[in-house]
């Protein structure tokens, strides 16, 4: 079975620094993940995905993130942080073989100090 | 642009009442789902639907129904609400049908803040 490990509940960083959320998953298929942010009191957004392909995804908002197989990560980094990026971010994995069941990790959320 | 949209963003209501959540969404969207998010936990799925009038039981189904008359409307049922059923409640679709498409986004609603007395 699929599972996803998000490590670290609350992340904060100074604006201008570098973000860096941390995923790990668990996956006896080749997954298909992603990122998905979540802005106070809204639903949530996709930032990027990875399916197939270049390992190294480019999302909105000057996010990326990239698969690495041998570590079974896919952490999500934005070389400078701004403080409309504090928000709750969700790494997932889709469950491959079952239509599009997503597994989502415990969720961290982002602060951005002026 | 993609629209999801819930019944209500807040709801109060007291144990043992029918509880009726509502997502309608306007994309021609085979898939549609049903999440509850809870601090720490993250998402987990309740039910999910493929096509109209058919349902599958999520990780967490336990206490819940749902309904999919229509292509665009899935809506979820609390038989007989409960205070641990207190929850945000999120609705999402997406594009592919039963034959694949794990790799299809799925698309949120803004969510329902339920809260059982």
């Amino acid at each position: 079975a699929q599972s996803v490990t998000q490590l670290g509940s609350h992340v904060s960083v100074s604006e201008g620094a570098l973000v860096l959320l941390r995923c790990n998953y668990s996956s006896s298929v080749p997954p298909y993940l992603f990122w998905y942010v979540q802005y106070p009191n809204q639903g949530l957004q996709l930032l990027l995905k990875y399916t197939t392909g270049a390992t190294l995804v480019k999302g909105i908002n000057g996010f990326e993130a990239e698969f690495k197989k041998s570590e079974t990560s896919f952490h999500l980094t934005k070389p400078s942080a701004h403080m409309s990026d504090a928000a709750e971010y969700f790494c997932a994995v889709s469950d491959r073989y079952w239509g599009g069941k997503l597994i989502f990790g415990q969720g961290t959320e982002l602060s951005v100090k002026p | 642009d993609v629209k999801v949209t819930q019944s209500s963003r807040y709801l109060v209501k007291r144990t043992g009442e029918k509880v009726f959540l509502e997502c309608v969404q306007d994309m021609d969207h085979e898939n549609m789902f049903w999440y509850r998010q809870d601090p720490g936990l993250g998402l987990r799925l309740i039910y999910f639907s493929y096509d109209v009038k058919m349902k599958e039981k999520g990780d967490i189904p336990e206490g819940y129904s749902v309904s999919r008359e229509k292509k665009e409307r899935f809506s979820l049922i609390l038989e007989s609400a409960s205070t641990n059923q207190t929850s945000m409640y999120l609705c999402a679709s997406s594009l592919s049908g039963l034959a694949g498409g794990p790799e299809e986004t799925q698309y949120f609603g803004p969510g329902t803040r339920l809260l059982v007395l």
